[in-house]
């Protein structure tokens, strides 16, 4: 089956770095998003990786490593409206979504 | 000027009852889909349609119906709600089908319907 893993929740501090890491095992691998998803609101886009490395976008990261099925979301400089469901999400042979359950971030001041 | 839109952002209802959500984007995309939500967060495709053309249809009860009677609309109807409905019904669309370019997905808000 196809599958993807991210932890459940992470606690953070305002101004710290954290980084959400996403695990995948898909029938083939076409590209892998990261999507926030503050509660009650829609997901809303932060980055595409199809090959290997570190896309930087501002205080946001995405690494990708498709040998060991592995990506992570790298937040700086952490701000309080950074507290939101972080989503995983891996484009398979099929050109199909399949979607992580989401990490839950929470910021404390 | 909200990208897509659907309505209603609530619906609570009783079992068996039909219902429908509208679903509507200004961003001139060629691709719109439904998406489930449960409550374990796990986004789900339900159905995608290019152009005015159903494109993903995966496996779900004969008793959704997605409707677009244009490419910047995409409607579902579900008849005879049951309990395991409830859930937050998400449309989204991209600029490309599926396969093509990124395939970023913009979403609406979210439909939250409840099923007592």
């Amino acid at each position: 089956g196809q599958n993807i893993d991210q932890p459940t929740e992470m606690t953070a501090t305002e101004g710290a770095i954290v980084q959400i890491n996403c695990t995948y095992q898909t029938s083939g691998f076409n590209g892998l998003f990261w999507y926030q998803q503050h509660a009650g609101e829609a997901p809303t886009f932060l980055s595409y990786n199809v090959l290997d490395g570190l896309e930087e976008k501002g205080r946001f990261s995405s690494f990708l490593s498709r040998s060991k099925g592995y990506s992570y979301l790298l937040l700086k400089e952490l701000q309080m409206k950074d507290s939101a469901s972080y989503l995983c999400a891996v484009k398979d042979s099929n050109y199909q979504l399949i979607w992580g359950a989401g990490t839950k971030l929470i910021i404390k001041p | 000027d909200t990208a897509v839109s659907q309505t209603p952002k609530y619906l609570v209802t009783q079992m068996g009852n039909d219902k429908s959500i509208k679903c509507e984007q200004n961003l001139g995309h060629d691709t719109m889909y439904w998406y489930k939500q449960d409550s374990k967060k796990f986004l789900k495709i339900m159905f995608s349609y290019n152009n005015k053309e159903l494109i993903i249809n995966e496996t779900v009860p004969n008793r959704f119906s997605p409707k677009s009677p244009d490419k910047a609309h995409l409607n579902l109807h579900i008849n005879s709600l049951e309990l395991g409905d409830s859930a937050v019904y998400f449309c989204a669309s991209s600029k490309n089908v599926v396969g093509q370019g990124t395939g970023e997905l913009f979403f609406g808000e979210g439909s939250r319907l409840t099923v007592l």
